[in-house]
């Protein structure tokens, strides 16, 4: 079984603080991605890594950095918390995207870190 | 623009009974798309996947349906059970140079005994 997981499920944090959310998962899978899940939003994009030291921004990059120094590993920073960032953040791991493999890009998801900015 | 929209917002139902969630979406070009059951205080788990040549997919007592003209799909529940209270995400991927996948806001369900 693909196991994805959070380094924290609940986490609470004043504006202006460095926040690090770290996600590790043990598939081996290329593909690590960051999503914030708000009530009637939907998953939001935030940036993925198709590769160690690879990172590409996703819908809602603005706040938020990433680092992947090793493969199974991928962290979300915030560099300066603000009350805004209140969330859901989920992480989640997929096999490389090849072209023609059309059922190749099930994502599967950490259990998610509700991250509370005071 | 890529969309995906999911009908209703959230459902309550009797344990026992059916339901019938809805997803329309307008991305294009439509590579697959899955449905996802997400417990709460849990991610997303997928459920079934379809392609644009499938139009029916089972898993259990989940059935997802999928029109790829009309670009719309259903999840239909049947016998349901205090398990299944849950959000379920519809999720649709289209391919163009990489793949690229865009989520529904969900369905929150509850299911009462």
């Amino acid at each position: 079984d693909v196991k994805v997981t959070q380094s924290s499920r609940y986490l609470v944090k004043r504006t202006g603080e460095k926040v690090f959310l770290e996600c590790v998962q043990d598939m081996d899978h290329e593909n690590m991605f960051w999503y914030r899940q708000d009530p009637g939003l939907g998953l939001r994009l935030i940036y993925f890594s198709y590769d160690v030291k690879m990172k590409e921004k996703g819908d809602i990059p603005e706040g938020y950095s990433v680092s992947r120094e090793k493969k199974e590993r991928f962290s979300l920073i915030l560099e300066s918390a603000s009350t805004n960032q209140t969330s859901m953040y989920l992480c989640a791991s997929s096999l490389f995207q090849r072209e023609g493999l059309i059922l190749g890009n099930e994502q599967f998801f950490g259990p998610g870190t509700r991250l509370t900015v005071l | 623009k890529n969309q995906v929209e999911q009908s209703p917002q959230s459902l309550i139902i009797l344990e026992g009974k059916n339901c019938t969630l809805q997803c329309n979406y307008t991305v294009s070009p439509f590579s697959n798309l899955r449905w996802y059951k997400q417990d709460t205080g849990r991610g997303p788990v997928s459920l079934t996947i379809m392609t644009f040549s499938e139009n029916t997919k089972s898993n259990g007592r989940y059935t997802a349906t999928l029109d790829a003209d009309t670009k719309q799909s259903s999840l239909h529940i049947t016998a349901s059970q205090l398990s299944d209270s849950a959000s379920y995400i519809c999720v649709v991927s289209k391919y163009t140079g990489g793949f690229k996948t865009i989520f529904g806001a969900g369905t929150r369900l509850f299911v009462k005994a």
